[in-house]
């Protein structure tokens, strides 16, 4: 049971490149997040998604998009990387609870540098 | 938008206890999770409170006063492997984490 992983573990782009953000997680898990974790700020959600086929915006969704095609795997891309996008990145995903989201269990995250 | 106050840092010496304060202000509430985060790792589910008091799972406890918008979590008997960033975050009506900016805690031998 590996939990959580994300690939790749670190990136380097240059600004108007693009890329895809791939995590996966074996544990049957309906919920699935992306975060980025900037120095001096809490995590803030980029976007979401409450199931296979479905996704929503979060907090700062500008500039990326994300696919739920499998309900293991959620997919975070940057069609024309910014060097604002220089961040840590963060997958997590949750069980169902009884009335909503369960607790949310983290990958390792993937280091993006853009230049 | 949710407002979600802790302290930078903190020190203490191993053997201590430490609190860690976190306030806040959100649209709705769900609950209130603490997690730690070693540095350049992924942040690990420390505790979890959804109604006022205390909980307690070994050397780390966990008090919320959702009137007061107010937990704190409570490390004992501090180790040098608790030298950690905390992390405070509140599920709002939505069922999404707002996380707070993280206190990095320096334990000292």
């Amino acid at each position: 049971n590996a939990g959580v992983t994300q690939t790749p573990k670190f990136r380097v782009l240059k600004t108007g490149q693009s890329m895809t953000l791939l995590c996966a997680q074996d544990m049957n898990h309906e919920y699935m997040y992306w975060y980025r974790q900037d120095p001096g700020m809490g995590l803030r959600l980029i976007h979401y998604s409450v199931g296979e086929g479905t996704t929503a915006k979060g907090e700062v969704p500008d500039g990326y998009n994300v696919s739920r095609l499998k309900k293991q795997n959620f997919l975070l891309g940057l069609e024309s990387a910014a060097p604002s996008q220089t961040s840590v990145y963060f997958c997590a995903s949750s069980a169902s609870g009884t009335s909503g989201p369960d607790t949310q269990y983290f990958g390792p995250g993937t280091r993006l540098t853009v230049l | 938008g949710q407002n979600i106050d802790q302290p930078t840092e903190m020190t203490a010496t191993e053997g201590a206890i430490v609190q860690i304060n976190c306030t806040y202000q959100t649209s709705g509430f769900n609950g209130l999770f603490w997690y730690q985060q070693h540095a350049g790792e992924a942040p690990t589910f420390l505790s979890y409170n959804v109604l006022d008091g205390l909980e307690e799972k070994g050397r780390f406890s966990s008090f919320l006063s959702r009137s007061k918008g107010y937990s704190y979590l409570l490390l004992k008997e501090l180790q040098m492997k608790d030298s950690a960033s905390y992390l405070c975050a509140v599920r709002d009506g939505d069922y999404k984490l707002s996380f707070g900016a993280g206190t990095t805690v320096t334990v000292r031998a």
